[in-house]
């Protein structure tokens, strides 16, 4: 079965530092990776995704993932955060076997002064 | 409007009310989905839709009830909730199964 975990359900950072946001999926056969943010009182937008070819993904906002399939892993960063940047952000897999995509926790970013 | 709206934004019903969730999508697209979001839970998919015909129904209890009238309206009909049931209803919609969700704004439902 395909599965997504997020480590850390909180990361905080200061305005300025590096976010690093970490995912780990299991699959069986080849995955479609993305990552969706939350702001307050809204729905998932969606910040970039893997499919096939370069494995480094570049997305919206600054963000951009590394799909390291030895690693099984698929991790958010941004070289500089932004405190608009505060949010929750959700790693998920697109099972092909179950034919839904499957979400991680979520990790809420707190970015301050 | 584009991409994927949802009326109302905000409900409040008591447990013995008949209310309905609206989604609508302005993107083409031929699947839609209803998700719950739960304080503390990871996203639950609940329908799915697939040009029109429901494909996948996760154990939802029955005082849910899906309608996809056509390939850009989902509905959730609602009635006799319990207060378990107060959580963020988000509706998404994509090309077709395999291909990346678009989520609307969601409702936030509070069951007294």
């Amino acid at each position: 079965a395909q599965s997504v975990t997020q480590l850390g359900s909180h990361v905080s950072v200061s305005e300025g530092a590096l976010v690093l946001l970490r995912c780990n999926y299991s699959s069986s056969v080849p995955p479609y990776l993305f990552w969706y943010v939350q702001y307050p009182n809204q729905g998932l937008q969606l910040l970039l995704k893997y499919t096939t070819g370069a494995t480094l993904v570049k997305g919206i906002n600054g963000f951009e993932a590394e799909f390291k399939k030895s690693e099984t892993s698929f991790h958010l960063t941004k070289p500089s955060a932004h405190m608009s940047d505060a949010a929750e952000y959700f790693c998920a897999v697109f099972s092909g076997g179950y034919n839904k995509l499957i979400f991680g926790a979520g990790t809420r970013l707190a970015v301050h002064p | 409007e584009t991409g994927v709206t949802q009326t109302p934004r905000h409900l409040v019903m008591g447990m013995t009310n008949k209310k309905s969730l609206k989604c609508e999508q302005h993107l083409g697209h031929n699947a839609m989905y209803w998700y719950k979001q739960s304080a503390k839970k990871p996203l639950e998919l609940m329908f799915v839709y697939s040009l029109e015909e429901r494909v996948e129904n996760n154990s939802v209890p029955s005082r849910f009830s899906p309608e996809c009238p056509n390939s850009s309206h989902l509905f959730l009909h609602l009635h006799t909730l319990q207060p378990e049931d107060s959580a963020l209803y988000l509706c998404a919609s994509s090309q077709d199964r395999s291909d990346t969700q678009y989520f609307g704004p969601g409702t936030r439902l509070t069951v007294l």
